[in-house]
């Protein structure tokens, strides 16, 4: 099955500046990779996606990119605000195959320095 | 409110005892996923349907879960004689398969505390 590594565990970024967090995944076969952000007490919330046949996506102040021959995703933040603490989850999966759900890593804890 | 909801948000109970919880998805959409989320982890598949049909399950489901999505609208999922290892947060997504927009859209979870 499909595994998801995430790292790091936990990011301290100063406000305004940039913050990256980084996927790597092993099944070649996932081909929709999302993120989510996950405040205390709530749902994931999608924030950002890309399909394999996309390098990147820009969201605002939101960046994905993705590297199928090394297999890696990242999340890119930039221009932070306090409001962007929260946990990141990165998730993959083959859409359209035998198993319809998301694998996530265990998540990026974001803060954001004052 | 038109996202997927879900009751109750909080269950604490004694070990042993059955529970019960229930999601109703964005509406319209045709896919309704649960997992399952421990503290600092990501959430874990557990099952979906698509329609009412159950289509997966992940092996985390033991025989003492079992989820239902009758009329193809709103799911339940019951946990019975529950164990302090089912403390958890559980999660239920929905998606419209078949549109090309199958982004899963998650509720607020119900939380279970087993003493």
């Amino acid at each position: 099955g499909e595994n998801v590594e995430q790292h790091p565990s936990t990011l301290s970024v100063q406000e305004g500046d940039s913050a990256v967090i980084k996927c790597t995944y092993s099944d070649s076969a996932s081909n929709y990779f999302p993120w989510y952000k996950q405040e205390l007490g709530k749902g994931p919330q999608l924030i950002i996606d890309i399909r394999s046949n996309v390098g990147e996506k820009k969201d605002q102040r939101i960046a994905v990119t993705l590297n199928k021959t090394a297999k890696h995703f990242s999340l890119h933040i930039t221009e932070t605000q306090p409001e962007d603490s929260a946990v990141y989850f990165c998730a993959a999966i083959e859409r359209g195959g035998g198993a319809d759900g998301l694998t996530f890593g265990k998540g990026t804890h974001l803060i954001i320095q004052p | 409110d038109t996202g997927v909801s879900q009751d109750p948000r909080h269950k604490i109970t004694k070990r042993g005892q059955n529970v019960t919880f229930r999601c109703d998805p964005i509406s319209e959409h045709n896919r309704l996923y649960w997992y399952r989320q421990t503290l600092g982890q990501g959430p874990e598949f557990l099952t979906y349907f698509q329609n009412e049909a159950q289509l997966e399950k992940s092996r985390l489901l033991s025989d003492r879960f079992s989820a239902e999505r009758p009329k193809g609208s709103f799911s339940t999922l019951e946990i019975q004689r529950t164990e302090q290892g089912d403390s958890a947060m559980y999660l239920c997504a929905s998606s419209s398969a078949g549109t090309g927009q199958e982004t899963q859209y998650f509720g607020p979870g119900t939380r279970l505390l087993v003493l």
